[in-house]
């Protein structure tokens, strides 16, 4: 079965650091570019980064230089190493899929998503 | 940044009804431009990619059209599972991409 499970999330204090795992399984990370999306509670959906299939990444300005988004090929699972959390950033976080050559570039596989909290 | 703007914010309809969602866009955004739709507690999920096209599965009630700022998604004869929430996206503004606010559409 072609699917996306995302794991650790959890409440985490202000200015602490968590690591989200994406474990993918049906299809390869590396053959895919990926990326991960959060939606705060009650709101709409943000776009936070995406991994090439050549490694390189990029980040929407609210996280950049906080979060890291990095695969390892041999577990087949994505990553999100995320620090200096703040409140801002609680939320659902769910990891994707980018459809290329069939659908340009939308996201055509969604995790279920985990769930990560920052307070005190 | 190109901010996208979905109106309506929520929109009141009854099953067998025509939906009309709008997205419009601060700037000209090319056709890489999708429609998604999150049911309560669910992970969203591609309808429509390249302003028109359908993702796999997708049944052809629902479609998409428009150019340049101005996107809507239509949804002929609603069934009950179409009551949701649907979120615009664009790539235009690449590697970045963006996402809408939101339409609530919900039954009347």
């Amino acid at each position: 079965e072609v699917q996306l499970v995302e794991t650790g999330g959890g409440l985490i204090q202000p200015g602490g650091s968590l690591r989200l795992s994406c474990a993918a399984s049906g299809f390869s990370v590396s053959s895919k570019d990926m990326t991960w999306v959060r939606q705060a509670p009650g709101k709409g959906l943000e776009w936070v980064s995406i991994i090439y299939t050549s490694a390189t990444t990029y980040y929407a300005d609210s996280v950049k230089g906080r979060f890291t988004t990095s695969r390892d090929n041999s577990k087949n699972t994505l990553y999100l190493q995320m620090s200096s959390l703040t409140a801002e950033d609680t939320a659902v976080y769910y990891c994707a899929r980018v459809c290329i050559s069939v659908c340009s570039y939308a996201f055509d596989m969604w995790g279920q998503g985990t769930m990560v909290t920052v307070s005190s | 940044e190109i901010v996208l703007t979905q109106s309506p914010a929520t929109l009141s309809l009854s099953p067998g009804e025509r939906a009309t969602l709008s997205c419009r866009t601060s700037q000209s955004v090319s056709s890489y431009f999708a429609w998604y739709q999150q049911k309560s507690g669910q992970a969203p999920r591609l309808l429509i990619y390249d302003t028109s096209n359908r993702a796999t599965g997708i049944p052809a009630r629902f479609s998409g059209s428009g150019y340049g700022t101005d996107f809507t998604l239509t949804i002929s004869n609603l069934e009950p599972e179409d009551f949701a929430v649907y979120y615009c996206q664009q790539r235009s503004t690449w590697p970045r991409y963006s996402f809408g606010q939101g339409t609530k559409l919900e039954i009347k």
